[in-house]
């Protein structure tokens, strides 16, 4: 099994400043035929079902706002939030599909400090 | 916009069998979309429990492969999860995903869950 390793596990941060959270798999999920990582993010507020925030470790989903961001390649990713609104409170998990089974972090604990 | 409705017992017995269905509406399950499980223990993290295609072809997590069976009903637009020989250890919230096909994406969606509680 792919193994996701993400740090750290909880982070506060004040409104308005930058959030980051990296992720890091014990294999590449780099698919060569196509130049695509086979990694995504999932934002979980809290009583709710994980949210899709990025695939493919960099495209952004339709309808998320512009201050989520992902980037990386192979074995390690990040997710940034560029501005911390007080509605990003929530935990946060990346997931391989590269492999099955397809492994998830064990999430990232998103407070306001 | 295709949604997703997982329902089920809340409370089973050990060492019995915990039997979902999540129902799909909005779309067909014939789509180009693996149909999978994930579950949740309260106050923890997902697992991936495996998926199904609408042709019947399935991966399971060889965690829980000799206790799980994931089907699909294509009269009634839905899928099935049976996790057998069931322990406390199972209690979660249980999540259908629908996730598109990794060279278009892999997005996944999710229904809102269901708890299920195994207690004797």
């Amino acid at each position: 099994d792919i193994v996701m390793t993400q740090s750290p596990d909880s982070l506060a941060v004040s409104l308005g400043e930058r959030a980051t959270i990296n992720c890091k798999s014990s294999q590449s999920v780099l698919y060569s035929s196509n130049n695509k990582n086979y990694l995504a993010w999932y934002q979980q507020r809290p009583g709710q079902p994980p949210k899709l925030l990025i695939y493919w470790a960099s495209a952004r989903e339709s309808g998320v706002p512009d201050r989520f961001s992902g980037s990386g390649s192979g074995t390690d990713f990040t997710l940034t939030i560029s501005s911390l609104q007080a509605e990003d409170v929530a935990v946060y998990y990346c997931q391989q599909y590269y492999s099955t089974p397809y492994t998830f972090g064990q999430g990232t604990k998103l407070e306001i400090k | 916009q295709v949604q997703l409705q997982e329902s089920g017992p809340g409370l089973v017995k050990p060492p019995g069998t915990l039997s979902l269905t999540c129902v799909v509406s909005g779309g067909s399950i014939n789509s180009d979309n693996w149909w999978t499980w994930v579950r949740q223990p309260p106050g923890m993290g997902l697992e991936w429990i495996g998926e199904i295609y609408h042709t019947g072809s399935t991966s399971y997590n060889p965690s829980l492969k000799s206790r799980v069976t994931i089907s699909v009903d294509k009269s009634r637009n839905r899928i099935s999860l049976n996790l057998s020989s069931v322990t406390a250890a199972d209690t979660a919230v249980y999540y259908c995903v629908r996730r598109e096909f990794r060279d278009r994406g892999g997005r996944g969606y999710w229904g809102q869950g269901t708890l299920v509680t195994v207690s004797s």
